[in-house]
This record gives structure tokens, C-alpha cells and sequence, in this order.
């Protein structure tokens, strides 16, 4: 079957850095996505991986290991605003997003 | 100017009835998409719609059906509500899978609430 696996809840203070981790296992691969989403809205488009290596996009970076099927989201200089949910997505050999559970990233002061 | 929207943004409603959610897009894509957020977040894809190829979820009870009077337009009915569909249903579009950038883009959400 297909899989997205990200952690659940992540804590982490404002200032800081904070990289959340996602791993896949789906039916072949098109690109992985990164998407933010703040409670009561739609989710955003953060990144987009085909290729390994890392992309960076101001405060926000995502890197991709294709023979690992792994991911990660960095973010950096941690601003209150930043508390939301991120989601990794996979594009499979369908060209069908397949969406994890999504990581809520808590920030404190 | 907004790029994908939908209608209404909150839907409450009795186990039953018959209701619609409406989507639009001006990005000129291809394809859009309807999704269901349940309360666990977890983002589900109902259908996938082009003018060529309409795809759907095999787990979505045919309760469901996309309607599209053109490309701009995927809108959503629901017929016999159940309570289990109580969600937040998002609309998303993008061009062509596989021709082109294929990032999706959401509409705001409709929140669904059968009683």
C-alpha cells in the first residue's frame, strides 16, 4: 500500500530552527509536496521536490532523498505565525496526491 | 481576484437532505478536485476531474457525484446526508498532471455539519 509518515505534534521556540520529517512508500513518484495549513484554513503551497537535493525559499527550505523516501521541511527563524499544520504529499505514478496526516508545529515564545 | 473559491463557507444541514457545494477557479486549469478533511485532518481525495477523464475514489459512496457545466466549475452534490459526513470539504485545481506544474491549489473550505 501507499504511505506518508510524519510525526504527529512538534514543539519548538520562536527564533529557532525546527526540520519536520516525512517518508514514503507509494506506487512510483512524481514530485513530493509541501503544504502549509493554519487551523480553519486551506492548505498552502509550500515546496515542491523532484529531483534530490535541497530547495530553499526564503525562511523555508525542503530537501528530497528519492533512494531513501525521505524528506524533511526546514524551517528557519521561527516566527509566532509559523504554528500550523504541514502536510507532505507524494505524487505517484498516477500523477494522484497521496497526503500524510500532516505535523502540527506548535511555537512558543 | 481570488484564485480557486467555493460556496457557502459553512453548510449546516438535517440527515436527509440533498445539498451542493460550489467551486471555482480563474487560474485556467485542466483539472480540479474535490477532498474531505475529517476531524483526524487527514486530507482524503474524493474525485479528480478534467474535461477528458473523471476519477474517483473508489471508497466514495455514490451518494457523491461531481457535476461540472465547465471547466471553471466542479461543484459538489451530496444526496441522503449522513452524520459521518460532517467535514470540511476543499476544492483544489491544477493544470494537467503530468503536463505541466502540478501544484494544487485550495479553495477555502466548506464546513459541513449534518445534525
Amino acid at each position: 500500500g501507499q504511505n506518508i509518515d510524519q510525526p504527529t505534534e512538534m514543539t519548538a521556540t520562536e527564533g529557532a530552527i525546527v526540520q519536520i520529517n516525512c517518508t514514503y512508500q507509494t506506487s512510483g513518484f512524481n514530485g513530493l509536496f509541501w503544504y502549509q495549513q493554519h487551523a480553519g484554513e486551506a492548505p498552502t503551497f509550500l515546496s515542491y521536490n523532484v529531483l534530490d537535493g535541497l530547495e530553499e525559499k526564503g525562511r523555508f527550505s525542503s530537501f528530497l532523498s528519492r533512494s531513501k523516501g525521505y524528506s524533511y521541511l526546514l524551517l528557519k527563524e521561527l516566527q509566532m505565525k509559523d504554528s500550523a499544520s504541514y502536510l507532505c504529499a507524494v505524487m505517484d505514478s498516477n500523477y494522484q496526491l497521496i497526503w500524510g496526516a500532516g505535523t502540527k508545529l506548535i511555537i512558543k515564545p | 481576484d481570488t484564485a480557486v473559491s467555493q460556496t457557502p463557507k459553512y453548510l449546516v444541514t438535517q440527515m436527509g437532505n440533498d445539498k451542493s457545494i460550489k467551486c471555482e477557479q480563474n487560474l485556467g486549469h485542466d483539472t480540479m478536485y474535490w477532498y474531505k478533511q475529517d476531524s483526524k485532518k487527514f486530507l482524503k481525495i474524493m474525485f479528480s476531474y478534467n474535461n477528458k477523464e473523471l476519477i474517483i475514489n473508489e471508497t466514495v459512496p455514490n451518494r457523491f457525484s461531481p457535476k461540472s457545466p465547465d471547466k471553471a466549475h466542479l461543484n459538489l452534490h451530496i444526496n441522503s446526508l449522513e452524520l459521518g459526513d460532517s467535514a470540511v470539504y476543499f476544492c483544489a485545481s491544477s493544470q494537467v498532471p503530468g503536463e505541466g506544474t502540478d501544484t494544487q491549489y485550495f479553495g477555502p473550505g466548506t464546513r459541513l455539519t449534518v445534525l
